[in-house]
């Protein structure tokens, strides 16, 4: 059962910007930051972003992280047909001591 | 660059053990700043943290509540390499599972091991 919630899917058209959002509590994702995952099918997840807005290298501008109160949010623009994945956030949750994930959205690039 | 080789069964019969190892390139398990996870993914539970190990002038372990009584993890310095055993398994046990580390997030991922439980 998922500790962070997301919305199932997300569908926007090329080039436009898709916002995602994952909604948890202030044990998880106030105190322990966000990170967001990108998973295409058959693959293991990518790390997008973590700590709410830190990118990995080689990870494209294109994809932005922020967080208002419980809710932290993911940003893609200028969408791609490589973009269209399933999206997870993650974060530690202080009162479990376990990482905790959305259910995941899939984000459908038409 | 990190990398994480991961290797076991892919059948396992119920109420056995379920044993997969990943080899770490890259970094050390010995690490005194990253974490080694293990994490499943099926359908029906979607991306479940299993539990993590790291060392801190000594070792740790973390186990999610959901397995704490059937999981152990193996770190191996000599072979630079951990490993995760879950006792008593069932069908429910079955999943993709995946070896993941960072330094106080998961950056760099195996590329799992899809595990059947059943007879």
């Amino acid at each position: 059962q998922a500790g962070l919630t997301q919305p199932p899917s997300v569908s926007k058209a090329l080039r436009q910007t898709a916002t995602l959002t994952c909604t948890g509590n202030s044990n998880n994702v106030v105190d322990g930051g966000v990170a967001w995952l990108q998973q295409h099918q058959g693959h293991p997840p990518k790390l997008l972003s973590y700590r709410n807005n830190n990118r990995p290298s080689g990870i494209s501008e294109r994809f932005s992280a922020s967080r208002s109160g419980n809710t932290a949010s993911l940003t893609i623009t200028g969408l791609q047909p490589e973009d269209e994945a399933d999206y997870y956030c993650s974060a530690w949750d202080s009162s479990l001591s376990a990482w905790v994930f959305g259910g995941g959205t899939k984000l459908t690039v038409l | 660059q990190v990398q994480l080789q991961q290797s076991g069964p892919g059948l396992v019969k119920p109420s056995q053990t379920l044993s997969l190892t990943c080899v770490i390139s890259g970094d050390s398990v010995s690490n005194n700043r990253a974490a080694w996870n293990w994490v499943r993914q099926s359908p029906s539970r979607g991306l479940e943290w299993l539990g993590r190990t790291y060392y801190r002038s000594k070792w740790y372990n973390d186990y999610a509540v959901s397995v704490k009584s059937r999981i152990i993890f193996n770190p191996d310095t000599s072979k630079n390499q951990f490993s995760l055993q879950l006792n008593s398994v069932t069908p429910a046990d079955t999943a993709v599972y995946y070896c993941a580390s960072g330094a106080g997030t998961m950056d760099v991922w195996g590329k799992g091991t899809t595990v059947t439980v059943s007879s």
